[in-house]
């Protein structure tokens, strides 16, 4: 099955960097990577997704890349924010084909001002 | 995201126990899941549902089992509940008929097994 394995585990920047996290998966025919956050005591919700038929993807300060041939994503976020401070988690699934979303260990980001 | 809910939000319980945990929602989505959440483990699925009649298990489904009453309603249960099921457990939904894996989270439930 689906294997997906994130990077680093902790990320502290300063306010204004910009954080990266990278994402791994095992399965080629997976075809749908979403990030999820997860701010302290909150659920995790969806802030950005990817399909394999596209290379990148922005939502204003955050943005996602997809590499199918090395299996690999990443998350960008520029102008990082206290606020951005949360652990973030990528998936990956085989959408549509009766699979679930299979979730990375997750990022724990600080960003200090 | 008040549409899906989970009862109780804690617990603490005996070893040896048996727990249901329970999951609604007014989304009118197909697909349900159960997740389990621990420290530097991540989101770790237990079981899935994608209609009433279809039950999946996930990455670590021993010693949980799951009903899926209605396409509203999904239960967890511990038969008989041990230590190391100390864990935040997250009930989750997504739409079928939108064709999207996305998944909505429920508040999650804390449980402890003393």
């Amino acid at each position: 099955g689906e294997n997906v394995e994130q990077h680093p585990s902790t990320l502290s920047v300063q306010e204004g960097d910009s954080a990266v996290i990278k994402c791994t998966y095992s399965d080629s025919a997976s075809n749908y990577f979403p990030w999820y956050k997860q701010e302290l005591g909150k659920r995790p919700q969806l802030i950005i997704d990817i399909r394999s038929n596209v290379g990148e993807k922005k939502d204003q300060r955050i943005a996602v890349t997809l590499n199918k041939t090395a299996k690999h994503f990443s998350l960008h976020i520029t102008e990082t924010q206290p606020e951005d401070s949360a652990v973030y988690f990528c998936a990956a699934s085989k959408e549509q084909a009766g699979t679930a979303l299979i979730f990375g260990k997750g990022t724990t980001l600080s960003v200090s001002s | 995201d008040a549409d899906v809910t989970q009862t109780p939000r804690n617990r603490i319980t005996k070893t040896g126990k048996r727990i249901m945990l329970e999951c609604s929602q007014t989304k009118g989505h197909d697909r349900m899941y159960w997740y389990r959440q621990d420290p530097g483990l991540g989101l770790r699925l237990i079981y899935y549902s994608f209609d009433v009649k279809d039950i999946n298990k996930g990455e670590i489904s021993d010693g949980y089992s799951v009903s899926r009453q209605a396409q509203a309603k999904f239960s967890l249960s511990l038969e008989s509940a041990i230590p190391n099921q100390t864990a935040l457990y997250f009930c989750a939904t997504s739409d079928l008929q939108g064709d999207t894996d996305t998944q909505y989270f429920g508040p999650g439930t804390r449980l402890t097994v003393l």
